[in-house]
């Protein structure tokens, strides 16, 4: 089955500053890569995504670029703000279903 | 649109007790996950289903768990006899089909003492 990696397990930036987030995966046949956030005590929410046929995507602070060769794809947030300190999940999915990474807690410093 | 909904928002239960979770997706989602999340790791598929059939119910602990989804619209989640360790979030979450991302709801926080 498909296992995916995401590094680091805790980042905190300085307010205004970029973050990036990594994750690789296992299946070269997977072809969907979401990105969730998830404040605490809340649900994951879908914040951007990205097919296999796309190397990039953009939506206003974040972005995702994926590198089908070497299997792995990042989340970009540039001009972090406080409110986007939370746990980001990168997903991959194969087989019909989506598998979560582990994870990475992210702290905005004012 | 409405969202997932799923209840209780909170269940503490003694281990060796039973304990049902329920899911209503968003109308018109064909497919429907429940997901286990331990304190501090990434969702884990424990079912997917397709309407009201079984996609992979792979790591699905069968022992103590079971969920159906009648009818294809809501799913209940059950646990029997519960352990310890099955102290977590109950994720339930839907998508129109496979090719989508999910839309999870609140979770059930399910503490076993």
């Amino acid at each position: 089955g498909e296992n995916v990696e995401q590094h680091p397990s805790t980042l905190s930036v300085q307010e205004g500053d970029s973050a990036v987030i990594k994750c690789t995966y296992s299946d070269s046949a997977s072809n969907y890569f979401p990105w969730y956030k998830q404040e605490l005590g809340k649900r994951p929410q879908l914040i951007i995504d990205i097919r296999s046929n796309v190397g990039e995507k953009k939506d206003q602070r974040i972005a995702v670029t994926l590198n089908k060769t070497a299997k792995h794809f990042s989340l970009h947030i540039t001009e972090t703000q406080p409110e986007d300190s939370a746990v980001y999940f990168c997903a991959a999915r194969g087989d019909e279903k989506l598998t979560f990474g582990t994870g990475t807690r992210l702290t905005i410093i004012p | 649109e409405a969202g997932v909904a799923q209840s209780p928002r909170y269940k503490i239960i003694e281990k060796r007790q039973s304990v049902a979770f329920w899911c209503n997706p968003i109308s018109g989602h064909a497919t429907l996950y429940w997901y286990q999340q331990i304190l501090g790791q990434g969702p884990k598929l424990l079912i997917q289903f397709q309407n009201n059939g079984v996609v992979d119910d792979s790591q699905l602990p069968k022992d103590r768990f079971s969920a159906e989804r009648l009818k294809g619209v809501d799913s209940t989640l059950k646990i029997q006899p519960a352990k310890l360790e099955d102290s977590a979030v109950y994720l339930c979450a839907s998508s129109p089909s496979s090719y989508y991302g999910y839309t999870f709801g609140s979770g059930t926080r399910l503490t076993v003492v």
